[in-house]
């Protein structure tokens, strides 16, 4: 079956730091592919997407980009900020057919950024 | 906009009682979903509506239920509760926009005791 792979976590680094959280996927179609990000006791919100190979999904200085070839979307951000501590997940949603939209999440990545 | 809405946002059960988590959406979106969240294990689904009057299983169906009342809103029904179903409960919705983007509700935390 479809399924999404992320680094294990947690992940803690400083302010400014490079951050990448990595993610892998197997899918047994053509699937679309995003990043979630869930804040402290909140739902999840979305983060970035990516339709098609080599399209690449950005959003508040996160930049991930669909590789077909490695199956992964790997989540990056030049200089985190104290704020970015959060929950990341990856996720993908195979298109057409019977899967109306259905989201695969990976385990989900606990970020924390100390000042 | 209030986008996905759900309640209640804390429950607390006995094993064995049954309780409603309802939620509705005012997207005019056709598709609605219900997860559950678990410690390491990301969400995963236990049911979803297609459409106005269809329902099917996820990857965790059993131990509930759900209604697709009308196209706003979605139930998701636990007859007789077990510890086992402690979570942290996702209502979600799409339009089918060409990406499947989902918007989620802030969710219901329910422990089982």
């Amino acid at each position: 079956g479809d399924s999404v792979t992320q680094m294990e976590g947690p992940v803690t680094l400083s302010e400014e730091a490079f951050l990448t959280i990595n993610c892998t996927y197997t899918a047994t179609g053509y699937p679309s592919l995003f990043w979630y990000v869930q804040y402290p006791g909140e739902g999840l919100q979305l983060l970035l997407k990516a339709t098609k190979a080599d399209d690449k999904g950005s959003n508040k200085g996160f930049e991930a980009t669909y590789r077909k070839e490695t199956t992964s979307f790997h989540l990056e951000k030049g200089s985190v900020q104290v704020s970015d501590s959060a929950v990341y997940f990856c996720a993908l949603s195979l298109r057409g057919g019977t899967s109306y939209g259905k989201l695969t999440f990976g385990q989900g990545t606990i970020l924390t950024v100390h000042p | 906009n209030a986008g996905v809405t759900q309640t209640p946002k804390f429950q607390v059960l006995k094993t064995g009682q049954s309780m409603t988590l309802q939620c509705a959406q005012d997207m005019n979106h056709n598709s609605m979903y219900w997860y559950r969240q678990d410690p390491g294990m990301g969400l995963r689904l236990i049911y979803y509506s297609a459409s106005e009057g269809t329902t099917d299983k996820g990857e965790v169906p059993n131990g509930y239920n759900v209604s697709r009342l009308n196209k706003r809103e979605f139930s998701l029904r636990l007859e007789s509760a077990a510890p086992s179903q402690t979570s942290v409960y996702f209502c979600a919705s799409t339009g089918f926009r060409g990406t499947y983007e989902q918007y989620f509700g802030p969710g219901t935390r329910l422990t089982v005791t």
